[in-house]
């Protein structure tokens, strides 16, 4: 168990659609990560947030969104669900900005179906 | 910018014989490499990292790892193939795209069977 917490396991929902995914870092890390894993892209990397911020972000689409609560959990709001996003959601944490050698920590995902 | 290349997407062993994972890495400077495992339907666990400090990294469940420089390799390995060894490993570099903004960025994996 990695301390990474994530609800729901998983969501079944349709085309057009809007959901949120949230994650609950282990304690006292301040960095989250987003991932998508999917068969045909693999895993890519979406958001990363420190401390309520964003700090970067990767292969994110627009109607995609994140944010990181004031207690440090985080949710992903995907929208306007198509096909192509049914995917495995997993969300990361680490300890913070203290070098380049953080480990990142992985929750169990969210598989979501888009049908 | 950097990358990782995972030669194999696929590896058979027969139980309690060597596993060689193999992992290329693209980096402009010294980079942070790491080894996940993802089993069926689960999360990924982190069996080793690479951070400088010694070329051999020793992991958990026996697995070990060589940093390489003049190879660019970072190559998974372990002495005896367990059962529960069968899964899908991920070679990883972080990239740190800021000061402050870490991200992983995966291979495409590499899925371990491991034969009776």
């Amino acid at each position: 168990d990695s301390g990474v917490t994530q609800t729901p396991k998983h969501l079944i929902t349709a085309t057009g659609q809007r959901v949120t995914l949230r994650c609950s870092p282990r304690s006292g890390d301040l960095s989250v990560y987003w991932y998508q894993q999917s068969l045909d892209q693999g895993l890519q990397f979406l958001i990363h947030y420190y401390n309520g911020e964003e700090r970067a972000k990767g292969n994110i689409l627009e109607r995609f969104s994140a944010q990181q609560f004031p207690d440090l959990h985080s949710e992903l709001n995907l929208s306007s669900l198509e096909l192509g996003d049914s995917a495995l959601y997993f969300c990361a944490s680490s300890g913070g900005l203290a070098g380049s050698t953080d480990t990142q920590y992985f929750g169990p995902g969210t598989r979501l179906t888009v049908l | 910018a950097q990358s990782v290349t995972q030669l194999d997407s696929h590896v058979s062993v027969s139980e309690g014989t060597p596993v060689l994972l193999r992992c290329n890495y693209s980096s402009s400077y010294s980079p942070s490499l790491f080894w996940y495992v993802q089993h069926p339907n689960k999360g990924l666990q982190l069996l080793l990292k690479y951070t400088s400090a010694a070329t051999l990294v020793k992991g958990i469940n026996g697995f070990e790892a060589e940093f390489k420089k003049s190879e660019t390799s970072f190559h998974l390995t372990k002495p005896s193939a367990h059962m529960s060894d069968a899964a899908e490993y991920f070679c990883v570099v972080i990239l740190i795209s800021s000061g402050s903004a870490r991200q992983l960025t995966f291979g495409s994996g590499t899925q371990l069977t491991v034969l009776p």
